[in-house]
């Protein structure tokens, strides 16, 4: 199975901030690599998928990079809507993996 | 929209039975592969299975391989899940999830319903 990393698993910011979160697959995954947001008690939603796709809806403050075995997430100017838990998930293969998940917090 | 309802959910002794089911409206359900993830309290999302369009491809995790079958039925618009041998470890809210269009069924996930808990306890 592909075993997917996020760093930081949990992070303090403020509204305005640069936010980068990084996920590393255990093998190249070319950029099959998706990011989901989750907020307390809600479902997760799609955030960006195949590395750097932006769904329709999602504001052009995320944004996605990376191939390989290191992707990105990125949110130029945190909001307070953003306080949430974001995963990645490789689709390179089966079983389908999540990384551990990355908390963000009002600093 | 895209409207995903998951039902079945409760409370089950080990070694028992559940079958959950996944309502889908909004989109034509046909096309598209369907999944299921769970999250355990207070822990990370876990993919758990998915399912084709055509039911040519599926997939399971490790963890549920040989308890658990996916089962669709496109004249419904509907998604199960059958659960046998349940262990208190499959316990988490499960959530029924829309993937994506045609042959790659294994991708992203577009769309989740609001989850339906299963509780494995004695």
């Amino acid at each position: 199975d592909i075993q997917m990393t996020q760093s930081p698993s949990s992070l303090s910011a403020s509204v305005g901030d640069r936010v980068t979160i990084t996920c590393r697959a255990s093998q190249s995954i070319s950029d099959k690599l998706n990011w989901y947001q989750q907020k307390p008690g809600k479902a997760p939603k799609l955030l960006i998928y195949a590395a750097s796709g932006l769904p329709s809806g999602v504001p052009s403050r995320f944004s996605g990079s990376g191939s390989g075995t290191e992707f990105t997430l990125t949110i130029s100017r945190l909001q307070p809507e953003d306080f949430a838990t974001y995963y990645c998930q490789q689709s390179y293969n089966t079983p389908l993996t999540f990384g551990g998940g990355t908390e963000v917090d009002i600093k | 929209e895209v409207q995903l309802v998951e039902s079945g959910g409760g409370l089950v002794e080990p070694g028992r039975s559940l079958r959950l089911s996944c309502a889908a409206s909004g989109f034509i359900f046909g096309d598209y592969a369907m999944h299921w993830v769970r999250q355990a309290p207070g822990k990370g999302l876990e993919w758990v299975s998915g399912i084709s369009w055509n039911n040519v491809g599926i997939g399971y995790a490790d963890s549920v391989k040989g308890r658990f079958t996916i089962v669709r039925d496109n004249a419904k618009n509907s998604l199960f899940l059958q659960m046998n041998s349940l262990k208190t470890e499959d316990t988490a809210l499960y959530y029924c999830a829309k993937g994506t269009l045609g042959s790659a069924w294994f991708s992203w996930l577009d769309s989740w319903g609001q989850g339906t808990r299963v509780t494995v306890s004695s």
